[in-house]
C-alpha cells in the first residue's frame, strides 16, 4: 500500500536557521505530493503541492521538490521565523479506488517544529 | 479555496454518550471527508461522504459507531456513538477541490 515517512521530531531551531524536514514515500505509480501545516489549536492548511516529477512547490518561503528517483519530497526554508512553529505533515494522494473521482490522502506522522527567538 | 466551519470546536463528554459534529462549507462540494487525529498522531480517514449516497467507511471504522449524514452539498454531520476515552481525538472534516483537500478547524473531543 501507499505510505509516507517523515523525519522524527520534534525539531527545535533558532530564528533565521535553515530548515529541512525529510519526507519519503512508497507508492505504486506517481502520486501527487503535499505539505500541510497545523498551527497550534488549528486545523490543517495546505502549504504547497507538486503533481509530477521535478515539480517544485513553494509558498511562504517554503519549498519542496518532487524527486521521483529518490521518492522524496523534502520541505525546506532558508530562514525560519517564530511564527513557523507548527506541526508539518507530508502527504500523498491518488485517485480513490472507488473510482468516484475523489483523491484519498495518505499522511505521514507529522513533524513538530519549534522556532526559538 | 472553500471555507469550512465545524461545530462544536471542542467538547467534554461522558463515557457512553454520543456527540454529533457538524461541518459546513461555504460552497457546494461533491466529496466530503471525515478524519480522526488522535493525540500526537497523524490523521486517519474515517469515511468519505458523497451527497445522496451512503458514506464509504475505511477499514476499522463502522457505521454503527460513526454514523454520517450528508443531506446536501454544503453540509455533513459525524456522530461519535457510545463514546469511550479511546475516542478522545480531534475530528476534522475536509472537502475536495480538484486534487487538493481543505480542512475545517477541527472538533477537539475529550471523553471522561
Amino acid at each position: 500500500g501507499n505510505s509516507v515517512t517523515q523525519m522524527e521530531g520534534p525539531v527545535t531551531l533558532s530564528e533565521e536557521a535553515f530548515l529541512t524536514i525529510n519526507c519519503t514515500y512508497t507508492a505504486t505509480g506517481y502520486p501527487s505530493l503535499f505539505w500541510y501545516v497545523q498551527y497550534p489549536g488549528e486545523g490543517l492548511q495546505l502549504l504547497l503541492k507538486a503533481t509530477k516529477a521535478d515539480d517544485k512547490g513553494s509558498n511562504k518561503g517554503f519549498e519542496a521538490t518532487y524527486r521521483k528517483e529518490t521518492t522524496s519530497f523534502h520541505l525546506e526554508k532558508g530562514s525560519v521565523q517564530v511564527s513557523d512553529s507548527a506541526v508539518y505533515f507530508c502527504a500523498l494522494s491518488f485517485p480513490a479506488y472507488s473510482g468516484a473521482g475523489s483523491y484519498q490522502l495518505t499522511f505521514g506522522k507529522g513533524t513538530k517544529l519549534s522556532v526559538i527567538p | 479555496s472553500a471555507v469550512i466551519s465545524q461545530k462544536p470546536s471542542r467538547d467534554i463528554c461522558q463515557r457512553g454518550t454520543s456527540l454529533t459534529i457538524q461541518c459546513q462549507v461555504d460552497s457546494q462540494v461533491t466529496m466530503m471527508f471525515w478524519y480522526r487525529q488522535q493525540p500526537g498522531q497523524s490523521l486517519t480517514l474515517i469515511a468519505t461522504a458523497n451527497q445522496g449516497s451512503e458514506a464509504t467507511y475505511e477499514s476499522g471504522f463502522v457505521i454503527d459507531k460513526f454514523p454520517i449524514s450528508r443531506p446536501n452539498l454544503t453540509f455533513s454531520t459525524l456522530t461519535v456513538s457510545n463514546m469511550s476515552p479511546e475516542d478522545s481525538s480531534i475530528y476534522l472534516c475536509s472537502v475536495e477541490e480538484g486534487i487538493e483537500q481543505y480542512f475545517g478547524p477541527g472538533t477537539r473531543l475529550t471523553v471522561t
